[in-house]
């Protein structure tokens, strides 16, 4: 089946630090890969994508890149603020034109990060 | 362009109790999707809709769970004699789907379930 794997956390990280969170994943096709962000008291939101190969998606400074050989797609960001501090969520859903999905979206567990002044 | 609403935020139940969760998607939007997501986890994946009709259920969806999209706008979730693993947040996301591709999945803040 689909699958996803993400690093433990929760990770701490003190202001400006390097971000990397880990993902990988596991699929019958060719996935879309996501990453989600929740706040705090807030409901998900699409942080990035990339539907194919080699694709990096990115946004707000976070970076993610779609490589197929390692089935990964790791976050980063460069310098992290306290304003970064949320749960983390790799994700994948595959097209029905894969023959596998339905769009629908397949989640890893989440990484809580806290990031101090 | 609203977002997704759910409603209500909270709801504290006695264990054997009917629940039912309201989830209004983005206007356009063709597709709506429940999910839940308990402490620790990600969000799982229990049913969607395309317009009104349910397409797929999960095997998390039990006999006791009903989900509905009369007429394809609105949807509401029904738990039957909850129990105390109901305890959840209970999550409705929305999204367009045109012939060839899909807009990602937009969230609601969920509904955050405690059966007691």
């Amino acid at each position: 089946g689909n699958s996803v794997t993400q690093m433990e956390g929760p990770v701490t990280l003190s202001e400006e630090a390097f971000l990397t969170i880990n993902c990988t994943y596991t699929a019958t096709g060719y996935p879309s890969l996501f990453w989600y962000v929740q706040y705090p008291g807030e409901g998900l939101q699409l942080l990035l994508k990339a539907t194919k190969a080699d694709d990096k998606g990115s946004n707000k400074g976070f970076e993610a890149t779609y490589r197929k050989e390692t089935t990964s797609f790791h976050l980063e960001k460069g310098s992290v603020q306290v304003s970064d501090s949320a749960v983390y969520f790799c994700a994948l859903s595959l097209s029905p034109y894969s023959g596998a999905g339905s769009y629908q979206l397949t989640f890893g567990k989440g990484t809580k990060l806290s990031v101090i002044p | 362009d609203t977002g997704v609403s759910q409603d209500p935020r909270h709801k504290i139940t006695k264990r054997g109790q009917n629940v039912t969760f309201r989830c209004d998607p983005i206007s356009e939007h063709n597709r709506l999707y429940w999910y839940r997501q308990t402490l620790g986890q990600g969000p799982e994946f229990l049913t969607y809709f395309q317009n009104e009709a349910q397409l797929e259920k999960s095997r998390l969806l039990s006999d006791r769970f009903s989900a509905e999209r009369p007429k394809g706008s609105f949807s509401t979730l029904e738990i039957q004699r909850t129990e105390q693993g109901d305890s959840a947040m209970y999550l409705c996301a929305s999204s367009l789907v045109v012939v060839k591709g899909g807009s990602p999945l937009h969230f609601g803040n969920g509904t955050r379930l405690t059966v007691t």
